[in-house]
């Protein structure tokens, strides 16, 4: 089946940490890959996402590759702000007979201290 | 631009009670997702709608749930004789380009059922 395996934290780190926030997934074909991210008592948006192997996402300092070869597509980002502190979740996308959905890892909080 | 907006965004109900979810997508977004967020089960796809019509219902965790959309455009989520269990954010998204598009997300309506 299709699944998303990710770390689930909670993890708390110092402003300017370096960080790694590591993605598996399960697929049948070439799945699209995605980060989201939810920000205290926000919803979910969109951080980066890949959709073929090779492709790097990035935005706001952050980067994930779309590693095939692993199936892996970890989160990184070289120094961490206290703003950064929210929910990760790691995405994969499934098509599959006509229908689409999103299968989402269990998601991993990040708190930034100063 | 709108992005997707759900109403309401708290409900708190009695046990046995029906009640109705809204979700307005994106204009001009034909793919539209319902997902539900609950502590014991993280993030879970219930239904997605091409156009008015519904090719996956495969998430919907049982008969007392419902979703219908009109004209390509607003959809209601109906829970019939709502449980504890209910109890959850309700998630709705819509998408441009499926399959493997980005799927925006709205801010949620969070259930309660008491």
């Amino acid at each position: 089946g299709n699944s998303v395996t990710q770390m689930e934290g909670p993890v708390t780190l110092s402003e300017e940490a370096f960080l790694t926030i590591n993605c598996t997934y399960t697929a049948t074909g070439y799945p699209s890959l995605f980060w989201y991210v939810q920000y205290p008592g926000e919803g979910l948006q969109l951080l980066l996402k890949a959709t073929k192997a090779d492709d790097k996402g990035s935005n706001k300092g952050f980067e994930a590759t779309y590693r095939k070869e692993t199936t892996s597509f970890h989160l990184e980002k070289g120094s961490v702000q206290v703003s950064d502190s929210a929910v990760y979740f790691c995405a994969l996308s499934v098509t599959q007979g006509g229908s689409e959905k999103l299968v989402f890892g269990k998601g991993m909080k990040l708190t930034v201290n100063p | 631009g709108a992005g997707v907006s759900q109403s309401p965004s708290n409900k708190v109900t009695e046990k046995g009670k029906d009640v109705e979810l809204r979700c307005d997508p994106i204009s001009g977004h034909t793919a539209l997702y319902w997902y539900r967020q609950s502590l014991g089960q993280g993030l879970e796809f219930l239904i997605y709608f091409q156009g008015n019509s519904a090719p996956d219902k495969s998430g919907l965790p049982s008969d007392r749930f419902s979703a219908e959309r009109t004209g390509g455009s607003v959809s209601t989520l109906t829970i019939q004789r709502t449980q504890q269990e209910d109890s959850a954010v309700y998630l709705c998204a819509s998408s441009l380009v499926p399959p493997g598009g980005t799927q925006y997300f709205g801010p949620g309506t969070r259930l309660l059922v008491l």
